[in-house]
C-alpha cells in the first residue's frame, strides 16, 4: 500500500524567512496531495492541493510542488509569521476509489519573532 | 454553517471496554471517513462511509467498526479496548464521495484506555 515519508519532523525558522517541507510517495497510482496545518488542539484544516496534472500551486504565501517521476512534492511557506507555527502534514491519494488519505508524520514548525 | 462535529469531546475508558463514538457531518455532506491519530503521528485512514454504504477500510482489526446512518451521521465503535487504543480519532465530511471535494475534519474525540 501507500506510504508517505516527510522531513523534517521539526523545523524552526526566523520570521519573515522561508519554510520548506518535503514529503515522498510511494505507490505511483497516487494523483492528489492535500497538505493540512493541524495547530495545537484544533482540527487539521486543508491549506492547500495538487493534483497530478500539475506541477505546481500557489496561494499567496503557500506554494506546493509535485514532482511524480520522483514521486516527492513539497510545501513552500514564504514571509512566515508567528500565526504560521503549528504541525504540518502531507497525505496522497487517489482521486477515484476510496477516499483513503495517507498521511505523513508531520513537520512541526516553529517561526522564532 | 455548523461545522463537523464529534461527540463526546473526551473519553477515558477501561481496558476490554467497548466505546462508540460519534460524527455528525456538515449540512449536505454524503461522505464520513474516520482517522486514528496518535499522538506525534499523522492521521490514519479507518474507514470511509458514503450514501451509507462502507466505501474503504484500513489496516484495522475487527474490533473496530462503523455505520452511517439515513441523516449522514456516522458512529465509529471499538470493541475490547487496548492501551494502543488511546488516541484522537477525527471524523471528516465531504460533500460527495470524491476526493475532488474538501475534506472538513471535525474537533476529535480524545480517548484514553487505562
Amino acid at each position: 500500500g501507500e506510504n508517505v515519508e516527510q522531513h523534517p519532523s521539526t523545523l524552526s525558522v526566523q520570521e519573515g524567512d522561508s519554510a520548506v517541507i518535503k514529503c515522498t510517495y510511494s505507490d505511483s497510482a497516487s494523483n492528489y496531495f492535500p497538505w493540512y496545518k493541524q495547530e495545537l488542539g484544533k482540527r487539521p484544516q486543508l491549506i492547500i492541493d495538487i493534483r497530478s496534472n500539475v506541477g505546481e500551486k500557489k496561494d499567496q504565501r503557500i506554494a506546493v510542488t509535485l514532482n511524480k517521476t520522483a514521486k516527492h512534492f513539497s510545501l513552500h511557506i514564504t514571509e512566515t509569521q508567528p500565526e504560521d507555527s503549528a504541525v504540518y502534514f502531507c497525505a496522497a491519494s487517489m482521486i477515484q476509489g476510496a477516499q483513503k488519505l495517507v498521511f505523513g508524520q508531520g513537520t512541526r514548525l516553529t517561526i522564532n519573532p | 454553517d455548523a461545522g463537523v462535529t464529534q461527540s463526546p469531546t473526551h473519553l477515558i475508558k477501561t481496558r476490554g471496554q467497548q466505546v462508540t463514538l460519534r460524527c455528525s457531518p456538515i449540512s449536505g455532506h454524503k461522505s464520513v471517513s474516520w482517522y486514528q491519530q496518535v499522538l506525534g503521528q499523522g492521521p490514519q485512514f479507518i474507514f470511509q462511509y458514503y450514501e451509507k454504504e462502507e466505501r474503504g477500510r484500513g489496516n484495522f482489526p475487527d474490533r473496530f467498526s462503523a455505520r452511517q446512518f439515513p441523516n449522514y451521521s456516522s458512529e465509529l465503535n471499538v470493541n475490547a479496548l487496548l492501551l494502543g487504543d488511546s488516541a484522537l480519532y477525527l471524523c471528516a465530511s465531504r460533500r460527495t464521495g470524491s476526493l475532488n471535494t474538501e475534506a472538513f475534519f471535525g474537533q476529535g474525540t480524545r480517548l484514553t484506555v487505562v
